[in-house]
């Protein structure tokens, strides 16, 4: 099983529609969560971080559920600016510091 | 401006001339890493250094070498490239390693035939 697992898509929504991603991480022992954002051949820019009480910023929700071990990303009233792959990132404390594990990105697609 | 610089930007070169790739972040990082991008394995570390003269393995450091010299600089060396080192590398820095504050390189594009 993938220490970080993402539903690849893609994901083609119409433009104003609310999207959901849902990723999932194996070890139980992570500690913190994050979403990233990465456009085409670009690279990944932090987009928010997870918190166990869920967070929001604007358009963009994200919750964290550990019971389950799924982290989710809800984007509403969807712009055709937010086609790009959002890559789900776990950070584990081991022996040797922080494990940062990314997920291998749901891409999203924005269309008119 | 606050960044992390990575040069050459795209590379192609012959399997065994070594090569290397620089890194260099403006923000006084203690950390930086390197990562290779591919498809449908989504980032993996390759080497991380915790500050000057202080670096670890990734996850899937062979093949590579890294040093950490300056604070500000972090090269990423192929001795020896092979085909299945063609890939998307990124550099990246932190103050402390969390993900959080990780700043990227605009990433380097390297194809070994």
């Amino acid at each position: 099983r993938k220490e970080v697992e993402q539903d690849p898509g893609p994901f083609n929504v119409p433009e104003g529609a609310t999207v959901a991603f849902n990723c999932t991480y194996s070890n139980s022992a992570s500690q913190s969560f994050f979403w990233y954002r990465q456009d085409c051949r670009k690279e990944p820019k932090l987009l928010m971080s997870v918190y166990s009480s869920g967070n929001e910023d604007g358009r963009f929700t994200a919750q964290l559920n550990r019971a389950s071990q799924y982290i989710s990303l809800l984007i509403r009233d969807s712009k055709l600016s937010d086609s790009a792959t959002y890559l789900c990132v776990v950070n584990t404390v081991t022996g040797g510091g922080n494990k940062l594990t990314f997920g291998t990105g749901t891409q999203l697609k924005v269309e008119l | 401006e606050a960044q992390v610089t990575q040069n050459p930007r795209y590379l192609i070169t012959v399997t065994g001339k070594k090569l290397t790739v620089t890194c260099s972040q403006n923000m006084n990082h203690e950390y930086m890493s390197w990562y290779r991008q591919d498809p449908g394995l989504g980032l993996r570390q390759i080497y991380y250094s915790m500050n000057v003269e202080v670096t670890d393995k990734g996850d899937v450091p062979e093949g590579y070498k890294v040093s950490r010299k300056e604070k500000r600089n972090f090269p990423l060396i192929l001795e020896s490239p092979s085909p299945n080192q063609t890939s998307l590398y990124f550099c990246a820095s932190s103050t402390r390693q969390s993900a959080d504050e990780q700043y990227f390189g605009p990433g380097t594009r390297l194809t070994v035939t």
